[in-house]
């Protein structure tokens, strides 16, 4: 397996506009995570997923922000309209059960 | 609900001496326990678990870390630290009554190693 796939690793994008961050967790895994990592506020967990039912979106800053994942191999997290302040590194994470979680590289979004 | 506390945010210590990262955990229900270290502009890589059986868990590089349900403690160590492992190290948790799936990070301890 290639590891749980995310993409673009780098987005560079403008106040106001639409930003799609994308995740592909690794085939068998009952668990997908998003976080968000900054250097003020570490890794904050976003929301999560268990066979693509999101379980906890209590991490999710606010409503310009929404995920989905419409099957096991895909999920998606997006930000409308986007603002400066958030700029972060994002991962998508996936894990077995009761098993670690595998990581992506993460995707570096700035708002400019 | 669960939560992680590092105890140091930075770590600054000389090649090939030892080094202890702290983590304290809290939670209602019995916990699985992990070591992540994340190297500049890439992803979180797993250095070790606890899930059950012996409290003493070893890891990749050389580290270590010991599970102390008593202190709610999962302290990580390497007796002899190199340049390479100059990195960010985050303790995290999960519940086991669930079958392990929210998975919550500390706020990460920066180790600086020196030559």
């Amino acid at each position: 397996d290639a590891g749980v796939i995310q993409s673009p690793r780098h987005e560079v994008t403008e106040m106001g506009q639409e930003v799609t961050l994308r995740c592909k967790p690794i085939s068998g895994h009952d668990y997908l995570f998003w976080y968000r990592q900054t250097m003020m506020r570490g890794l904050e967990l976003l929301i999560y997923f268990n066979n693509n039912v999101p379980i906890d979106d209590s991490g999710m800053p606010e409503d310009r922000f929404s995920a989905k994942m419409p099957n096991a191999s895909f999920s998606t997290l997006k930000i409308q309209p986007s603002e400066p302040r958030d700029s972060a590194v994002y991962f998508c994470a996936s894990r077995g059960i009761s098993t670690e979680a595998f990581f992506g590289q993460g995707t570096r979004l700035t708002v400019v | 609900a669960q939560s992680v506390t590092q105890l140091d945010s930075q770590v600054p210590v000389f090649e090939e001496a030892p080094v202890e990262l702290r983590c304290n955990y809290s939670s209602s229900v019995s916990v699985y326990l992990f070591w992540y270290v994340q190297y500049p502009n890439q992803g979180l890589q797993l250095l070790l678990k606890y899930l059950s059986g012996s409290t003493l868990v070893k890891g990749i590089n050389g580290f270590e870390a010991e599970f102390n349900k008593s202190q709610t403690s999962f302290h990580l160590r390497k007796p002899s630290v190199h340049i390479s492992d100059t990195a960010e190290y985050f303790c995290a948790v999960s519940q086991r009554n669930n079958q392990g799936g929210k998975l919550i990070f500390g706020q990460g301890t920066e180790l600086s190693v020196k030559p």
